[in-house]
């Protein structure tokens, strides 16, 4: 049980355009889903906190413009980042929780990489 | 501000041996601790929780909030947990997790 899944694993894209990495929670209803960030060899750091329904709430140093986050559903959370860079390649972790006594569970990741 | 330190990046033993994986923390509340574990090309998963006081794959972790460690040990170690380990800290209510910068475990044969 507690199966998240996260897509696409692998992305390509030219500088400019945009992304949009989709994150669910396939068994269970996930209250709360956390989007990360992991540079090579660095551990994760959290980027943003969103509650479904609600606005997502964005770490300290974390372009709220930049990273949009969407939690419209239960079940779905999706992390578009606009306007893509080269910088803003990394590896983008998501998570998600039922019960906030429940921990989280994590998706495999998406490597995203712009030229 | 909270923080969690892993001081050692790699770890390396052989089959049978004892491992202790070091986790200190630094946070001015009431401490929720983990162990996550990632496996080689597989995602992050929960190992244990310190709320639990359970053995985990052998694996056992106590809190020690005079020392703010959360050590991870086992008495054998085994090939297969070779893996990357992660020691996390929850804060703001649970909410949030902070990871420290994780051990790479190598067990030998």
């Amino acid at each position: 049980g507690a199966v998240v899944s996260q897509h696409p694993s692998w992305v390509i894209c030219k500088s400019g355009t945009s992304v949009k990495i989709e994150c669910r929670s396939l068994d269970f209803q996930a209250t709360t889903m956390f989007w990360y960030r992991q540079f090579p060899k660095q551990s994760l750091m959290l980027m943003a906190t969103s509650n479904e329904g609600s606005k997502a709430t964005y770490e300290q140093g974390v372009e709220k413009d930049k990273f949009l986050i969407n939690h419209a559903s239960l079940t779905l959370s999706t992390l578009t980042v606009t306007s893509a860079h080269p910088e803003d390649s990394s590896f983008y972790i998501c998570s998600a929780r039922g019960d906030i006594l429940e921990p989280q569970h994590f998706g495999d990741g998406t490597r995203l990489s712009i030229l | 501000a909270q923080r969690v330190t892993q001081p050692e990046k790699l770890l390396s033993v052989f089959k049978g041996a004892p491992v202790e994986l070091k986790c200190n923390y630094s946070y001015s509340g009431s401490p929720e601790l983990f162990w996550y574990v990632q496996y080689s090309r597989q995602r992050l998963q929960l190992l244990l929780r310190h709320i639990s006081r359970e053995s985990i794959k052998g694996f056992t972790a106590d809190l020690n909030k005079g020392e703010t460690s959360f050590h991870l040990k086992k008495p054998f170690a085994q090939e297969e947990d070779s893996a990357m380990y992660y020691c996390a800290l929850a804060y703001t209510g649970f909410q949030k997790l902070v990871f420290g910068t994780g051990t790479r475990l190598l067990v030998s044969p």
